[in-house]
């Protein structure tokens, strides 16, 4: 098992492009969050999924903002019309069930310029 | 809704005790955990606890809470300069079917050889 991954690990954009982001979890965990963290802070929620099903969306997601898990498995965070406020580290993490511990994983920084 | 603080820095000697301090206002049961986050990187779980435990200990780390001024600690023994990172609490209510975290916004530790 070699953890969550994330691609791209660092991601640079012009305002106003859209950009879109992977996170493969670990193994056979249906559940999986993504947050974002703005420098010195701690991590805020943005949505999680149970397997396909995007449960919640937290007000942090605007309607650029749109996330799938197409088959219970990878998830990817679009973001669309890029703004210079959407620079941040962008962290999934997974977990095994409603009341399993997330693991992260190495986040994807994005720079929009 | 949620709060999680801490304080923002802690600097220790090498071979020191560090003690990372944090409070949170959920007043429902709840699981509080620690990660660790070093530059560029994810965060990685250090250890968890229940709020019907008062403390864990895992080798060099001791969780201490105080439930009833919502107040939890993390020791770590025999600091070394590889613990210096960022390290940050977070708390999940365990009746809600969410379960996404709610992070402080993190305490540096900086270990002085």
């Amino acid at each position: 098992d070699t953890g969550v991954s994330q691609n791209p690990r660092h991601k640079i954009t012009k305002r106003g492009q859209n950009v879109t982001f992977r996170c493969d979890p670990i193994s056979e965990h249906n559940r999986l969050y993504w947050y974002r963290q703005t420098l010195g802070q701690g991590p805020e929620f943005l949505t999680y999924f149970q397997n396909e099903a995007q449960l919640e969306k937290s007000r942090l997601l605007s309607d650029r903002f749109s996330a799938e898990r197409p088959k219970g498995s990878f998830s990817t965070l679009e973001i669309q019309r890029t703004e210079q406020g959407d620079s941040a580290m962008y962290l999934c993490a997974s977990s095994v069930d409603l009341r399993g511990t997330q693991y992260f994983g190495p986040g994807t920084r994005l720079l929009v310029l | 809704g949620e709060d999680v603080e801490q304080s923002l820095f802690l600097s220790v000697r090498e071979g020191d005790s560090s003690v990372i301090n944090c409070t949170y206002t959920d007043s429902s049961s709840t699981y509080l955990y620690w990660y660790k986050q070093e530059p560029g990187a994810g965060l990685q779980l250090l250890t968890y606890i229940f709020s019907n435990m008062d403390m864990k200990q895992d080798q060099r780390l001791t969780v201490l809470l105080n439930k009833k001024d919502k107040h939890l600690s993390l020791r770590i023994a025999d600091t070394q300069t590889g613990d210096s990172a960022i390290y940050f609490c977070a708390e999940t209510p365990e009746d809600t079917g969410r379960r996404a975290l709610t992070f402080g916004s993190g305490t540096r530790l900086q270990v002085q050889p």
